[in-house]
């Protein structure tokens, strides 16, 4: 069945990078636009980036873009964020989910990791 | 961007209640939305797409409705496994967008 495995996270010191990685499973991986979403303690959801299926297409929000970037490996099935210049208020749970259509981009996301927690200190 | 406000913020309801939450877009997203549940802890499961299609395995007690800039989740009879927080997502655009949540909690 249909897995994302997020790995990466941890305590990080505000200004340095960090690499989150997810690891999928169960679907056609190169079908498939995939995104990071996040979520600051105790706050909502946050879309952070998206890639679409064969990489061309790549959209951030305002608030990381220019420091964060959303990469795929198809030959091992995983999706990768690179995260620079980190900030306090990057800190958050980050989810990768995938598309539910196929070859998309507008389109809902039906299946999410559990998530790794991001923790940017000062 | 386009900005999606839901009402009310937090719900108080009984098991068998009907419940209903209203997501209201800043400009129009045609049928573009879908909804999610999320519990303390866990990720969000979603439940419908394109504003009323209902994912396979999602219980047929939730719905969904609207079009253009208003939508609305409805629970026809709140169960003991509903009580989360709820989210709508638009993705009419390539900067998706997720209300701020209405948390349903026990009353």
């Amino acid at each position: 069945q249909v897995q994302l495995v997020e790995s990466g996270g941890g305590v990080v010191q505000s200004g340095r990078s960090l690499r989150l990685s997810c690891a999928a499973f169960g679907f056609s991986f190169t079908s498939y636009g995939l995104h990071w979403v996040r979520q600051a303690p105790g706050k909502g959801l946050e879309w952070v980036a998206f890639t679409s299926y064969d990489g061309d297409k790549k959209y951030y929000a305002d608030s990381v873009k220019g420091r964060f970037t959303i990469s795929r490996d198809d030959s091992d099935n995983t999706l990768y964020l690179r995260m620079n210049s980190l900030r306090g208020e990057d800190t958050a749970v980050y989810y990768c989910a995938k598309e539910r259509s196929t070859f998309s981009g507008w389109t809902a996301f039906d299946y999410w990791g559990q998530g790794t927690l991001v923790t940017v200190s000062s | 961007d386009i900005q999606m406000t839901q009402s009310p913020s937090t719900l108080s309801a009984s098991v068998g209640d009907r419940v209903t939450i209203t997501c209201r877009a800043s400009q129009s997203i045609s049928t573009w939305l879908a909804w999610y549940q999320q519990k303390p802890g866990k990720a969000p499961k979603f439940l419908i797409y394109d504003a009323s299609s209902l994912e396979s395995g999602v219980p047929s007690r939730f719905s969904g409705s609207g079009s253009g800039t208003e939508f609305t989740l409805t629970i026809s009879s709140l169960q003991p496994d509903d009580f989360a927080t709820y989210y709508c997502q638009q993705y009419n655009s390539y900067s998706w967008t997720f209300g701020q949540g209405t948390k349903v909690e026990i009353k």
